[in-house]
């Protein structure tokens, strides 16, 4: 697609519930990335995929985070057991040739 | 471990007037971004920055960086109320790893 696409664009998740949210890059963009971003804050680093190959997970803030992009297309962000404080906007962005990224609308997460 | 401080936070200026944003950070990197991002919106890249003194401008917005100095800036000029928004720039870690690391983001508003 012309853009990287994120669903579900809301998510409202009871405390305890597994959640998975999808990015679709830009067709081609080898990079993917996943960032959090809490209300009033810079996105914050979660994870870095090449192709199928998740080269960086430092930035995942527990077990309970887990990513994979099994064909080196879609991305799944799974967020096992949700608490409170992973309320927050996911955000998804690709990479191609060039030096620049091109952020996904976002997933914004809210845990009640 | 990369920081990287914006300032001001919040900025609050006149239409037709001038101001800069200043970005710093802590440790070598060879890439420097600014992002703009509207209320509940995801980013939208501005500017990539790779070398020392590059200089990049696009309408009354123009971006300069010095690595040396490890300082980057964003200059307004003559602002007019369509660039209120939230302004980050992000730079890539020069440790090996994937990560961009964003500043806490500039919040403008523009007084018409």
């Amino acid at each position: 697609g012309a853009g990287v696409s994120q669903s579900p664009r809301y998510k409202v998740a009871k405390r305890g519930q597994d959640v998975a949210l999808r990015c679709d890059p830009i067709s081609g963009h080898v990079s993917l990335f996943w960032y959090q971003q809490a209300l009033g804050q810079g996105p914050e680093f979660l994870t870095y995929f090449q192709n199928e190959a998740q080269l960086d997970k430092s930035g995942l803030p527990s077990d309970r985070f887990f990513a994979e992009r099994p064909e080196g297309s879609v991305s799944t962000l799974k967020i096992q057991r949700t608490q409170q404080e992973d309320s927050a906007v996911y955000l998804c962005a690709s990479s191609g040739q060039d030096y620049g990224y091109t952020f996904g609308s976002g997933t914004r997460l809210t845990v009640v | 471990e990369l920081k990287v401080e914006q300032n001001p936070l919040f900025l609050s200026m006149q239409e037709g007037k001038n101001y800069t944003i200043y970005c710093n950070y802590s440790t070598t990197s060879d890439r420097l971004y600014w992002y703009r991002q509207d209320p509940g919106k995801s980013l939208e890249s501005l500017f990539v920055l790779l070398s020392n003194g590059a200089v990049k401008q696009e309408g009354r917005l123009m971006a300069s960086l010095d690595t040396k100095a490890r300082l980057s800036t964003l200059h307004i000029t003559a602002a007019v109320h369509d660039l209120s928004a939230t302004y980050f720039c992000a730079v890539d870690g020069n440790t090996g790893g994937f990560k961009t690391i964003f500043g806490a983001g500039t919040r403008l508003f523009v007084k018409a």
